[in-house]
């Protein structure tokens, strides 16, 4: 199973908004509306915050918004605020209980 | 509210083999399954395979197939992961998590595994 690709780096100025891509393939990410998204500050646990393509956890800001067309999955974080400055990994199912993550995607806050 | 707490550090020779253990403290594993994935430095996350405790259903990355050996005791809410034949790029902080649905829901703190010689 390859890892899904995303960007390696995106920024945006407090208040912009930031959009990543996560591609896979007609196996993964195109087959099953199982793609979640993760926030990872370096040295804690990476967290949930998005699941099922769309679905924010309880608690997670409405900035945070995702979605999907084909092969690739996208997030967006709305109104960047410093705390959104971390690195940012998707997820999806690729069947038969497996799962592959993405290359991950360092977000800066300018 | 069950947490998921990982054994601390270690640090291993290469050839060797570790085990690391994530503990549902506070209540029991339930029916979800349990993960694991790790990160090697400056690298991404990696999947690496699932049990449910309930059925005993495990699935493992294809790559890592024949290394990795997950087991679970439920009489202590543990999920065990052990890796063996470790070597240099096996260096990495692996985490533990709870599968909710199609997801990885909550996550343990990460343990880190250094192999050094």
């Amino acid at each position: 199973q390859s890892a899904l690709t995303q960007p390696p780096s995106a920024s945006g100025s407090p208040g912009q908004s930031v959009t990543i891509s996560c591609t896979g393939t007609s196996s993964d990410v195109g087959l099953y509306n199982y793609v979640s998204w993760y926030q990872h500050h370096p040295g804690t646990a990476p967290k949930l915050i998005i699941y099922e393509v769309s679905e924010r956890p309880s608690g997670v800001p409405d900035r945070f918004s995702g979605s999907k067309s084909a092969n690739t999955a996208s997030l967006t974080v709305s109104g960047l605020q410093p705390e959104d400055e971390a690195d940012y990994y998707c997820s999806s199912y690729a069947g038969s209980n497996n799962y592959v993550f993405g290359t991950g995607t360092k977000v800066t806050v300018l | 509210q069950v947490q998921l707490v990982q054994s601390g550090p270690e640090v291993k020779k290469p050839g060797s083999s570790v085990k690391v253990s994530c503990k549902a403290s506070g209540g029991t594993l339930g029916n979800n399954a349990i993960n694991w994935v790790r990160q090697a430095p400056g690298q991404g996350l990696q999947w690496m395979g699932r049990i449910t405790p309930i059925s005993g259903t495990l699935t493992y990355e294809l790559k890592l197939q024949g290394k990795v050996t997950i087991t679970a005791d439920e009489s202590t809410a543990t999920i065990y992961m052990e890796l063996n034949s470790l070597n240099f790029h096996d260096t990495a902080v692996y985490f533990c998590a709870r599968e909710e649905r199609v997801h990885l829901e909550q996550w343990g703190q990460g343990s880190l595994v250094t192999v050094s010689s």
